[in-house]
């Protein structure tokens, strides 16, 4: 069964910082993985699609790498901003016939001023 | 710029009573998804639409029912409603296409039931 992890589950910065999350996930037969972002009682943003062919992709200040081998992916935010401030949830979706995202609990972001 | 939307935001129901949430998107999508959020558990799948008139089972289904009658609306439905069903609701849609799979989410439905 693909489990996905987030670690940290919280991590706090000050602005201008440039900072990595984590996602794992246990099985490697994967189609994609997908970065999204949260505001406090919003729903989820897409922030970049990384197909499992692709090593990484780049959003302006983020870049979201993938070694689907180790069962890994990086979210880099370079240059920090409070605007940055949000939960960031990964989720991947499995390999096969099945037409659903596995997400992992998400890492809350904040960024001090 | 509509994406996907989800009527209510907000509801308080009593326990046993029924309602039906309502998504609707205007891209053209095949796929649509409803998952359920909650405090630790992450998004879970509670049921999926992979086309019009079809709809098949996620990872929560129980308690629950849905109908795709037409290709840009996917309804959930509560026939009883229980306190264990208090949550964020998420509506999402996707192409079919494996070029494009990435998902799109509404801005959520927030369900008390007490």
């Amino acid at each position: 069964k693909q489990e996905v992890t987030q670690i940290p589950a919280a991590l706090s910065v000050p602005e201008g910082e440039n900072l990595v999350l984590n996602c794992s996930f246990t099985d490697s037969a994967i189609y994609n993985l997908q970065w999204f972002r949260q505001d406090p009682g919003k729903g989820l943003t897409s922030l970049l699609l990384i197909q499992s062919s692709q090593r990484e992709q780049t959003s302006g200040r983020l870049n979201a790498s993938l070694d689907k081998s180790s069962g890994r992916s990086t979210l880099y935010i370079a240059a920090s901003q409070p605007g940055d401030s949000a939960t960031y949830l990964c989720a991947v979706r499995p390999g096969g016939a099945t037409n659903k995202l596995i997400f992992g609990t998400g890492t809350l972001l904040a960024v001090q001023p | 710029n509509a994406g996907v939307t989800q009527t209510p935001k907000f509801r308080v129901l009593k326990t046993g009573q029924s309602m039906t949430l309502l998504c609707a998107q205007d891209m053209n999508h095949e796929y649509m998804y409803w998952y359920r959020q909650d405090p630790g558990m992450g998004l879970r799948l509670i049921h999926y639409s992979v086309g019009e008139g079809t709809t098949a089972k996620g990872e929560v289904p129980d308690g629950y029912n849905v109908s795709r009658l037409k290709k840009q609306n996917f309804l959930l439905g509560l026939e009883s409603a229980a306190p264990s069903q208090t949550s964020v609701y998420f509506c999402a849609s996707s192409y079919a296409t494996s070029r494009n799979t990435e998902v799109f989410f509404g801005q959520g439905t927030r369900l008390t039931v007490v």
